[in-house]
């Protein structure tokens, strides 16, 4: 089952802020974050663990609510390179799947 | 390394066709997965195959057939071709089952007339 993101599309003028969210109704071993630029294959941005453990890089930061089965992403004084459309992916703590949401997409302008 | 290559790049099959493509990694990476990518609807997987022999179906595994012989390749092969079937399709692999980042072919794009 694909988890759920919001919001759907986002603006930003470079410097500014923005949260995107990503919901699931199953409980979770991981959550996820890939960005993807027109035309490109996604890529990976980070991975949150169950239990706490972060993998990742780039100044893009994120949290992982295991009880409430929630991510969220932050990016923070965004730059046009920032770009792009994000999915988060979760994998189920009792299977091996993972599954995509439909995308948030981010427009940076200057 | 070359990474995750895919081939074609760029398909057109005509309705009832029948077609392989093609997912090979470099990477000896365990897990291997498809995806198909519509406008509106994110990346949904196919099927999915946590090593050789040993192959899953994702959420929307009609119409399309896998199989895993060697840890390298990954093809998927479309039985029978419908407009439906007209996407972009993504072959990922990752280090581990579970909780690896995935890492993602150029992408197949897939017309059906």
């Amino acid at each position: 089952q694909q988890p759920v993101q919001s919001p759907q599309a986002v603006i930003l003028r470079e410097g500014e802020d923005a949260v995107i969210n990503c919901s699931s109704s199953k409980a979770l071993y991981s959550v996820h974050w890939y960005r993807q630029k027109h035309g490109e294959a996604p890529v990976f941005l980070m991975i949150l663990l169950k239990g706490g453990e972060q993998k990742g890089h780039e100044k893009i930061s994120a949290s992982f609510n295991e009880k409430k089965q929630q991510s969220s992403l932050y990016l923070t004084a965004s730059q046009l390179s920032y770009s792009g459309t994000y999915f988060c992916g979760t994998e189920g703590s009792n299977d091996y799947k993972l599954s995509f949401g439909a995308g948030t997409t981010v427009t940076v302008r200057a | 390394n070359a990474g995750v290559t895919q081939t074609p790049k760029f398909q057109v099959l005509k309705t009832g066709q029948s077609m392989t493509l093609q997912c090979a990694q470099d990477m000896n990476h365990e897990y291997m997965s498809w995806y198909r990518q519509d406008p509106g609807m994110g990346l949904r997987l196919i099927h999915y195959s946590v090593g050789a022999g040993i192959t899953d179906q994702g959420e929307v595994p009609n119409g399309y057939n896998v199989s895993r012989s060697t840890t390298e390749d990954f093809p998927l092969r479309l039985l029978s071709a419908a407009p439906s079937q007209t996407s972009v399709y993504f072959c990922a692999s990752s280090r581990a089952d579970r909780g690896y980042e995935q890492y993602f072919g150029p992408g197949t794009r897939l017309t059906v007339t």
